[in-house]
């Protein structure tokens, strides 16, 4: 079955410094989604990639799809502390149908 | 905007009783799904439902857990007999059209179930 790998599974930065987040496909993946997860909240969706290779910025946010769409990466830059929470991949196979998996998630945890 | 609402928001049961968690995806969507999440773990699936069937289910969805749409508008997640195990945040999702061909998951904010 489809295996979504994500590192790391804990960041701890100081605010000003960059964080990235990356999952890793066993297969490939015809798309995949960003979400973000506050402590005791619910996930929400943040962006979602579909083309080999591509790029998206959100403000200081960034994500990216590998070549062989196998893989990507969601990278912050200068965190502020409201960028603490969980950050997850979700990877489809490509059916509508499909199995969707959350990778484990980073905890980014963001010092003052 | 329009929300999944989930009821109740915490639910305790003793060991081997039923329970039954309500949802109420987005009016204008056709896929709905139960995910579980384990304090600390990460975010796991349990089932996806589309058109009246389920489309996918995982390991952890047995035979102890059903899901049913009753009405036009609620989404069940029924655990039988539950464990100490099942013990969890439930998350309701539903998006426009498959997650799988790109639609977002738009989730509840979950209930906490508590088995004693």
């Amino acid at each position: 079955g489809q295996q979504v790998m994500q590192i790391p599974q804990y960041q701890h930065v100081q605010e000003g410094e960059d964080f990235t987040t990356y999952c890793n496909s066993s297969t490939t993946l015809s798309n995949i989604q960003w979400y973000k997860q506050r402590p005791g909240g619910h996930p929400v969706f943040l962006i979602q990639l579909v083309k080999s290779g591509e790029v998206k910025k959100q403000k200081r946010l960034t994500f990216q799809f590998g070549e062989a769409k196998k893989n990507s990466s969601l990278h912050i830059t200068a965190t502020q502390t409201t960028d603490v929470g969980t950050y997850f991949c979700l990877s489809a196979g490509g059916t509508s149908y499909g199995k969707l998996t959350f990778g484990q998630g980073t905890i980014l945890t963001v010092h003052p | 905007e329009p929300e999944v609402t989930q009821t109740p928001s915490h639910q305790v049961t003793q060991m081997g009783q039923e329970v039954i968690l309500r949802c109420v995806p987005i009016s204008n969507h056709l896929y709905f799904y139960w995910y579980r999440q384990i304090l600390g773990q990460k975010v796991e699936f349990l089932v996806s439902f589309y058109n009246n069937e389920i489309s996918e289910k995982s390991e952890i969805f047995d035979d102890q857990f059903s899901v049913e749409r009753p009405d036009g508008s609620n989404f069940t997640l029924k655990i039988r007999s539950t464990k100490l195990e099942d013990s969890a945040m439930y998350f309701c999702a539903s998006s426009e059209v498959g997650a799988g061909v790109g639609s977002p998951l738009h989730f509840g904010n979950g209930t906490r179930l508590t088995v004693t």
